[in-house]
């Protein structure tokens, strides 16, 4: 069965904060996704990697950074956390070849205060 | 900015009816088309996915694919109380495997 997982649920930290979110999947993926989800803007897609060691910026990456070590961790680092980056992180891995779907992880509700 | 479009809803109907949701796209060259089911305060998990014109059907759910047109719906037949939910069109960029997705459009079904 397919599993992403995402190593909070719920997180609340302090502004300038540096924040790790952990994300695994057991599927042997090669791309993995990081958005944010927010009221009236949708999914949007921060960074992704579609290898080991390899990151690509997304829509919004200003404020973030991303470290893909194994292929199975795809982590997203929030360096200095600010107000404006509460919201709910979705996590996602798909095969590199193929017809692209996406799994995506339960998510992580980050509140920033 | 490739974009796609989804009307946000609510749609309402009443239980065991048709519910009709669409999406249109502006990326000519897009290949692939999803259709996510994401319940309030939950991740999305695919229902659908399409990449011929023409109609795919699962269950109580069909997608349904116009490239020409540059969109794709989905049709769920004998709507239930359950299927209340946002329903997520994405579609595939070109640039390595990425997906835009519509902001989603707001199911409600009435017993």
């Amino acid at each position: 069965d397919v599993k992403v997982t995402q190593s909070s649920r719920y997180l609340v930290k302090r502004t300038g904060e540096k924040v790790f979110l952990e994300c695994v999947q057991d599927m042997d993926h090669e791309n993995m996704f990081w958005y944010r989800q927010d009221p009236g803007l949708g999914l949007r897609l921060i960074y992704f990697s579609y290898d080991v060691k390899m990151k690509e910026k997304g829509d919004i990456p200003e404020g973030y950074s991303v470290s893909r070590e194994k292929k199975e961790r795809f982590s997203l680092i929030l360096e200095s956390a600010s107000t404006n980056q509460t919201s709910m992180y979705l996590c996602a891995s798909s095969f590199g070849a193929g017809r692209n779907i996406q799994y995506f992880g339960a998510g992580t509700r980050l509140s920033v205060l | 900015q490739k974009e796609v479009e989804q009307n946000s809803g609510p749609l309402s109907v009443p239980e065991g009816a048709i519910a009709s949701l669409n999406c249109t796209y502006s990326d000519r060259g897009s290949q692939s088309f999803f259709w996510y089911r994401q319940y309030s305060g939950k991740s999305p998990e695919l229902i659908m996915s399409i990449y011929s014109n023409g109609d795919k059907e699962d269950g109580r759910f069909t997608a349904q694919l116009n490239k020409a047109s540059q969109y794709v719906s989905l049709l769920i037949r004998d709507s239930q109380p359950s299927d209340s939910a946002t329903y997520l069109c994405a579609v595939n960029r070109q640039r390595y495997s990425t997906l835009t997705f519509g902001k989603g459009t707001m199911l409600l079904v009435s017993p």
